[in-house]
């Protein structure tokens, strides 16, 4: 079956500096990729939405100049947390949909900003 | 904004006991999945429904799509603490360009 590695899956970093999640479609070419952020204990809360060679769409609330999202192939996206303070820390979660429309998650990635 | 809202919020039973949780929207969708996610995790797809009024069942578990394709439910009979997690359901818009996640319910089985 469809296989999306997500790296890392933890990750702990200072207050101030930025931290980049890599999102990959291993044996599929994903037309969109989706980044969702996950507070303990709720639901995926969608991020934003982005596809192969064009600018992401940010969910309203989501401050773009801070989550950079980079799309540059079918199969890697990338999601920088740019300036990160602790209440960025979260569950961050990337999806990515093939051309069958089939969404498949990746790992997630554990962020602590310390 | 589409909103799913999942019920229960949780939910904490024996082994063997059944359960159903549901999930309902306002909205139509073109397609509802269900999805089971443990901690720490990614979630992981159990079925996809497409029609209104289909049933889908998976071992144990049988899904429902509302007729309307406003709602979905999810019955699992004989629980076991292998079903332990969040179940979360999500809905997808008539472009499908994006799931729209449910609230989330969190399922505890103590043997």
């Amino acid at each position: 079956g469809a296989v999306v590695s997500q790296h890392p899956s933890r990750v702990i970093c200072k207050s101030g500096t930025s931290v980049k999640i890599e999102c990959r479609s291993l044996d599929f070419q994903a037309t969109t990729m989706f980044w969702y952020r996950q507070f303990p204990k709720q639901s995926l809360m969608l991020m934003a939405t982005s596809n192969e060679g064009s600018k992401a769409t940010y969910e309203q609330g989501v401050e773009k100049d801070k989550f950079l999202i980079n799309h540059a192939s079918l199969t890697l996206s990338t999601l920088t947390v740019t300036s990160a303070h602790p209440e960025d820390s979260s569950f961050y979660i990337c999806s990515a949909r093939d051309r069958d429309r089939y969404y498949t998650f990746g790992s997630g990635t554990r962020l602590t900003v310390v | 904004t589409q909103l799913l809202e999942q019920s229960p919020q949780f939910l904490s039973i024996q082994e063997g006991e059944n359960l159903t949780v549901y999930c309902n929207s306002s909205s139509v969708f073109s397609s509802l999945q269900w999805y089971r996610q443990e901690p720490g995790e990614g979630p992981v797809l159990l079925v996809t429904v497409v029609t209104g009024g289909e049933v889908k069942k998976l071992k144990r578990l049988t899904f429902q799509f509302g007729d309307a394709r406003k709602d979905s439910s999810l019955h699992i009979t004989a629980a076991q603490p292998g079903d332990t997690g969040l179940y979360l359901c999500a809905g997808a818009d008539g472009t499908a360009s994006k799931l729209t996640f449910g609230t989330g319910t969190r399922l505890q089985v103590t043997l």
